[in-house]
Parts: structure tokens; C-alpha cells; sequence
């Protein structure tokens, strides 16, 4: 079965630029949450989505946003970008409710999405 | 809010010897606790979790890890490092089963010496 899938794997952008990162979940996997990885430090996250809904947003600024699609899939934008937006992005998805109530909280990632911003 | 420390930026072991990276987490009810690994330029991968249970918890590449309520830890062990481990580890806690905000330490990077 194919993992999480994330693209593009690198990009660079110009500040004040616009960007849009996609994930692709597990399949069968209906939650989507996306995290920013500056290098040298743990990942921070941004948001989670489960059946097309925003159920989780961390400490970002509304410069990012979200989306989830019907077939699950995930697009992360990020307005107006800054050098210090440049990071690893990941996408992680996760089970339904019900499996992970069994399976316990088990999320899996992407290889990510690196950001550079000049 | 749930928060994790690990205390070590950087550990080198010697190949052969043994490993134990030390995970110290806040939380208020029973967490659900992580580690991952990550090789260079690459993504997380999953080595072990608890959410209840058995304290201590096998999980793959023979890595093992103890949960401690009392001193609220989480901290991860193998008895014979393999030059393959070099890596960055990170643990995590999660509050829930249905919240995948999880909190990740700064994580320890681990170097293996022939």
C-alpha cells in the first residue's frame, strides 16, 4: 500500500509569494493534519482535518490555510510567505475514529515538503 | 497544555553499545506518547507508541521504550546500536485519540562511532 504522498518535495518561492503543498493520505484514511519542521526543532502543528472539516489549529498566523478534499486529499497554502516560513512541511493522515480508538492515536507521515523562501 | 523535553541535543555512541534517549513530558491525563525517527532529509517514521497497557513497549527496528507516570517519562532504549540508528529522534505526546495535535521534543541526534 502507498504511504502518505506529499508534492512537490522541493520548492523554492520569493517572499511575498504564494505557495500550495498537496498530501495525499494512506488509503482509507480519512484525517489529514499538517505540520511545519524548521530546521533543527521538532515539528510544529498547523492543522488537522477529518471529513472535510478543520478539527485542530495550532499557533500559526491566518496566512495559513487548509482544505480537504472529498477523496480525502489535502492542500496546504501559505499567503504573502516570509524567510521564516522556509521549513520541511509534513502531511500526516490518520484512521478513522473508529480504528483509532483501537489502534490508538497512530499517525503516519510523509517524506515532506521542503519550502525554501528567498 | 501537553508539552515534551528532551533533554539531550546530542548523544554519540559507540557501535555495539547501548542507547537510552531520555523523553520527560507534561500533560494532565493519561498521554499518548511517540517516538519517531528521521534520517537526514527525509520524513518521520513511527518506532514505537504507548496509550495504555503494558508500561514497556517493543516496537520496531529493536527499539524499546519504558512509560514511567510517576516521573512522567517516556524514554527510549536499545541494547546494541547499529550504525544504520545514526538519526534524529523525536518524541511526542498526543492528548487523545481523536487530536493529532501532537507536541514534539526538539529532538536528540544520534551519532554512531565505528
Amino acid at each position: 500500500d502507498a504511504g502518505v504522498t506529499q508534492s512537490p518535495t522541493h520548492l523554492i518561492k520569493t517572499r511575498g509569494q504564494q505557495v500550495t503543498l498537496r498530501c495525499s493520505p494512506i488509503s482509507g484514511h480519512k484525517s489529514v493534519s499538517w505540520y511545519q519542521q524548521v530546521l533543527g526543532q521538532g515539528p510544529q502543528f498547523i492543522f488537522q482535518y477529518y471529513e472535510k472539516e478543520e478539527r485542530g489549529r495550532g499557533n500559526f498566523p491566518d496566512r495559513f490555510s487548509a482544505r480537504q478534499f472529498p477523496n480525502y486529499s489535502s492542500e496546504l497554502n501559505v499567503n504573502a510567505l516570509l524567510l521564516g516560513d522556509s521549513a520541511l512541511y509534513l502531511c500526516a493522515s490518520s484512521p478513522t475514529s473508529r480504528d483509532r480508538a483501537v489502534s490508538g492515536n497512530t499517525i503516519y507521515f510523509g517524506e515532506g515538503s521542503w519550502l525554501t523562501v528567498v | 497544555a501537553q508539552s515534551v523535553t528532551q533533554p539531550d541535543i546530542h548523544i554519540t555512541v559507540s557501535e555495539g553499545a547501548s542507547l537510552e534517549l531520555r523523553c520527560n513530558y507534561s500533560y494532565g491525563a493519561t498521554p499518548y506518547l511517540f517516538w519517531y525517527v528521521q534520517s537526514p532529509g527525509q520524513g518521520l517514521q513511527l518506532l514505537l507508541k504507548y496509550f495504555s497497557g503494558d508500561t514497556l513497549v517493543q516496537g520496531i527496528k529493536g527499539f524499546e521504550a519504558e512509560f514511567k507516570r510517576s516521573q512522567s517519562s517516556f524514554n527510549l532504549r536499545k541494547p546494541s546500536v547499529h550504525w544504520s540508528d545514526a538519526a534524529e529522534y523525536f518524541c511526542a505526546v498526543a492528548p487523545g485519540a481523536y487530536n493529532n495535535d501532537m507536541r514534539f521534543g526538539a529532538g536528540t541526534r544520534l551519532t554512531v562511532k565505528p
